[in-house]
């Protein structure tokens, strides 16, 4: 099946640093990415939806200045926490649209990235 | 209205039974598809099923059946004889219409435990 990576899969930053997260869709190419996030026994929230070659598109409340996406190709997709506070602490996961072969053009999702902010 | 609904916050299964997790599903598209994913406390989400709106027959996937009604707006998902490595969250979730660049709207999810 495809395989969607992030890198790193878990970061500790200072509060007010930045921190950038990888996306990568290693066996196939993907036009779409999706971010999430979720936070501990909760669903995944949606942040934005991002794609290769034009600006992002973001979900009502996600702060674009503070989450900034970029989708420079068809395998890499990148989120960049910037001035990261404690409260941005979270799980962040991205997921790649793919089709499985079984007509169901499932999301492939990434192992995912744990962020401390201290 | 929230497109995803999943009532059971929690659910236990003794190994080797049968589970049900619930799912109802809010649309009014003609065209959509219903997912389940399992998230082990490691956090990746795996892809376990599909059903299409217009599949008439359930899904099945091994141990894994969903059990769509379309009438109700439903899509649960049965897992038969239950193992330990089972006991994860799970979520359903919805695409509407084709195409992998459509959101997923999920669930909160159901917390599931398998005992031994």
């Amino acid at each position: 099946g495809a395989v969607v990576s992030q890198h790193p899969s878990w970061v500790i930053c200072k509060s007010g640093t930045s921190v950038k997260i990888e996306c990568r869709s290693l066996d196939f190419q993907a036009t779409t990415m999706f971010w999430y996030r979720q936070f501990p026994k909760q669903s995944l929230m949606l942040m934005a939806t991002s794609n290769e070659g034009s600006k992002a598109t973001y979900e009502q409340g996600v702060e674009k200045d503070k989450f900034l996406i970029n989708h420079a190709s068809l395998t890499l997709s990148t989120l960049t926490v910037t001035s990261a506070h404690p409260e941005d602490s979270s799980f962040y996961i991205c997921s790649a649209g793919g089709t499985s072969g079984r007509g169901g053009d499932e999301q492939y999702f990434g192992p995912g990235t744990r962020l401390t902010v201290t | 209205a929230q497109k995803i609904t999943q009532t059971q916050p929690g659910m236990f299964v003794q190994e080797k039974e049968a589970v049900t997790l619930d799912c109802t599903y809010d649309t009014s598209d003609q065209s959509y598809g219903l997912f389940w994913y399992k998230q082990p406390s490691s956090g990746e989400m795996i892809f376990l099923i599909y059903q299409g709106s217009y599949d008439e027959q359930n899904a099945t996937e091994g141990r894994y059946s969903l059990n769509f009604q379309k009438a109700r707006k439903s899509a649960n998902l049965v897992i038969s004889a239950s193992q330990l490595g089972d006991s994860a969250m799970y979520f359903c979730a919805m695409r509407e219409g084709y195409g992998t660049g459509n959101q997923f709207y999920f669930g909160t999810g159901t917390s599931l435990t398998v005992i031994p």
